[in-house]
């Protein structure tokens, strides 16, 4: 089946450094790849999502770049800022219902951002 | 921007009880998702609909079930609730069936004593 794994948490930076969090997936068929961030007792806000191999998806200052070859979407950011501080899902969806339908997303496991001042 | 709406937002219930939980998509949304998440963990897929009709099934338990209605809100029905279904629920919406762009509410957190 369709499965994301990303990097495990908690990952603690200093302000302005440079962020990757790592995420690979498995997929039957050709997948869109998304990145979901969760604030502190919110819902899941999508962040950047790519459609196809190659593209890249650019959001606040983050982006992804969705690799084929290594089934990768890795997420990265320049400066990381204190407000960047949340829980980042890598998830991906893959059309099975041809003609309209609702396909659920596959999260990965998620992982918990800290940056500190 | 109107944004998916759920409700209630807190739900306290004993072991055996019912459930209900609502969402009402943003407008013009015909399509929403129910997802599962436990303490520290991912979202768990559990059911969509798109124009009223179930479209997939993820993980979800025979004791639940869920609708979604001719205004396009559903209702998550929960049932004989065990200690192990606390957790906060989240509905997604989008438009046009599938796109893979959900948007998600705040979620309802159950809780079972």
């Amino acid at each position: 089946g369709d499965s994301v794994t990303q990097m495990e948490g908690p990952v603690t930076l200093s302000e302005e450094a440079f962020l990757t969090i790592n995420c690979t997936y498995t997929a039957t068929g050709y997948p869109s790849l998304f990145w979901y961030v969760q604030y502190p007792g919110e819902g899941l806000q999508l962040l950047l999502k790519a459609t196809k191999a190659d593209d890249k998806g650019s959001n606040k200052g983050f982006e992804a770049t969705y690799r084929k070859e290594t089934t990768s979407f890795h997420l990265e950011k320049g400066s990381v800022q204190v407000s960047d501080s949340a829980v980042y899902f890598c998830a991906l969806s893959v059309r099975r219902n041809s003609g309209g339908g609702a396909d659920g997303l596959t999260f990965g496991k998620g992982t918990h951002l800290i940056i500190q001042p | 921007a109107a944004g998916v709406i759920q409700s209630p937002r807190h739900l306290i219930k004993e072991k055996r009880e019912t459930a209900t939980l609502k969402c009402y998509p943003i407008p013009r949304h015909d399509t929403v998702y129910w997802y599962q998440q436990g303490p520290g963990q991912d979202p768990q897929f559990l059911i969509s609909f798109y124009e009223k009709m179930q479209s997939d099934k993820g993980s979800i338990p025979d004791r639940f079930s869920a609708q979604q209605f001719s205004d396009y809100h559903s209702e998550l029905n929960m049932s004989s609730l065990e200690l192990g279904d606390s957790a906060l629920y989240f509905c997604a919406s989008s438009l046009g069936g599938y796109t893979g762009e959900l948007f998600f509410g705040e979620g309802s957190r159950l809780t079972v004593l």
